[in-house]
């Protein structure tokens, strides 16, 4: 099993759609989450810190389900610029003294057309 | 604009070339990373950096070398690559890598080697 698992897409979702997508990860300790855009051809770019509440960001809403071990990104009323890849981002955490270690999901990619 | 620059952003190199990449950042933090990120796969971890000590190296074969002389400053030394080293390799730093903090990315070098 793979440690940060997301579905590649794409999911292509006209302009004004809400789409929702899920991340799995496989170490229950992991302490942190995580997510990251990344347009084409750029660095990925922090879109959000996920909290055990969940949160809410505009139009971004991020959860997170400890006991399933998985993470989700919801975007509603989808713009042509959310155009990206979105990468799940988990960090394994680790003792003190250790470095920290996150691992990346692959990504899904959204396509919003108009 | 983003507080870590890469240099160079593109690069080609040929197997017997020895080239460097170099990473700064000016965000005050601790660590610093090197990323590796091929063509559908997840991004790849390589060395980690924390308060210019190694504290990461995942198996990074030999060909590539870091450097880290002081916390803003992080170099990649590159000697007898192959083909399939050929990616975009990412910079980024956070306050510091033990814990759970944001890790901020530079817009990378395309490495391409011939």
């Amino acid at each position: 099993r793979k440690e940060v698992e997301q579905d590649p897409g794409p999911f292509n979702v006209p302009e004004g759609a809400t789409v929702a997508f899920n991340c799995t990860y496989s170490n229950s300790a992991s302490q942190s989450f995580f997510w990251y855009r990344q347009d084409c051809r750029k660095e990925p770019k922090l879109l959000m810190s996920v909290y055990s509440s969940g949160n809410e960001d505009g139009r971004f809403t991020a959860q997170l389900n400890r006991a399933s071990q998985y993470i989700s990104l919801l975007i509603r009323d989808s713009k042509l610029s959310d155009s990206a890849t979105y990468l799940c981002v988990v960090n394994g955490g680790g003792n003190t003294g250790t470095a920290s270690k996150l691992t990346f999901g692959t990504g899904t990619r959204l396509q919003v057309t108009l | 604009e983003t507080g870590v620059t890469q240099t160079p952003r593109h690069l080609v190199m040929g197997m017997t070339n020895k080239k460097s990449l170099k990473c700064e950042q000016h965000l005050g933090h601790n660590a610093m990373y090197w990323y590796k990120q091929s063509a559908k796969k997840p991004l790849e971890l390589m060395f980690v950096y924390n308060f210019k000590e190694q504290t990461e190296n995942n198996s990074v074969p030999s060909r590539f070398s870091p450097e880290c002389p002081n916390s803003s400053h992080l170099f990649l030394h590159l000697h007898t690559l192959q083909p399939e080293d050929s990616a975009l390799y990412l910079c980024a730093s956070s306050l510091s890598s033990i814990t759970g903090n944001t890790i901020y990315f530079g817009e990378g070098s395309w490495l391409t080697v011939v």
